[in-house]
């Protein structure tokens, strides 16, 4: 079973400033790299897939980076609707897993 | 619009067992695999089970396997995860979701449903 990490925890954030989130897979995933936003009360959603690639619908303040074992979100520019909690997901094979989260707090 | 609607969840005694559903509309749904993933209170996501389009192929955490059982019913449009042998542990909210319309691995998820939940407690 592939190990996603996500670091740090907890990010404080004053809005109009950037955040960067970084995700490690325990052994190389290619660019088998998804994001999710998690908002309280409201369903996952996909932001990033392929590592790099926005979903659907999802602005150009959310970025993605990174191959094999390190990769990186990046929100350009918090808005108030962007503190979520936001997860990584490998699905280079199964079984898939998840990160533990990075929460995005208001500073 | 794609829709995902859960259905099932509820309080049980450990050891009990629970059947949930997911209704499904605003797409073509035996063209698409789906899944449920599942999130304990406090806790992250975590991946349960997967069934492909056809039902041929399924897949489950290790967490999950020989308890749990993944099935589809193409002609009502729904999927279903029965749960048997419950533990406290399984205690979390369950998602249903499909994957994506582009994504070909059917290892992406993409609607989710606003879950249901599940209470295992004496």
């Amino acid at each position: 079973e592939i190990v996603m990490t996500q670091s740090p925890a907890t990010l404080s954030v004053s809005p109009g400033e950037r955040a960067t989130l970084s995700c490690r897979a325990s052994q190389s995933i290619s660019s088998n790299l998804a994001w999710y936003q998690h908002k309280p009360g409201q369903a996952p959603r996909l932001l990033i897939y392929g590592a790099s690639t926005r979903a659907t619908g999802v602005t150009a303040t959310f970025s993605g980076s990174g191959s094999g074992t390190e990769f990186t979100l990046t929100i350009s520019s918090l808005q108030s609707e962007d503190f979520a909690v936001y997860y990584c997901q490998h699905y280079n094979n199964w079984p898939l897993t998840f990160g533990g989260g990075t929460k995005v707090e208001i500073k | 619009d794609v829709q995902l609607l859960e259905s099932g969840g509820g309080l049980v005694q450990p050891g009990g067992s629970l059947r949930l559903s997911c209704a499904a509309s605003g797409f073509t749904f035996g063209s698409f695999a789906m899944s449920w993933v599942r999130q304990a209170p406090g806790k992250g996501l975590e991946w349960v089970s997967t069934i492909s389009g056809s039902g041929e192929n399924i897949y489950y955490a290790d967490s999950v396997k020989g308890r749990f059982t993944i099935s589809r019913d193409n002609s009502k449009n729904t999927v279903y995860l029965q749960l048997n042998t419950l533990r406290a542990d399984d205690t979390a909210m369950y998602y249903c979701t499909k994957r994506p319309y582009y994504d070909t691995s059917g290892r992406l998820f993409d609607p989710w449903g606003q879950g249901t939940l599940v209470t295992v407690s004496s």
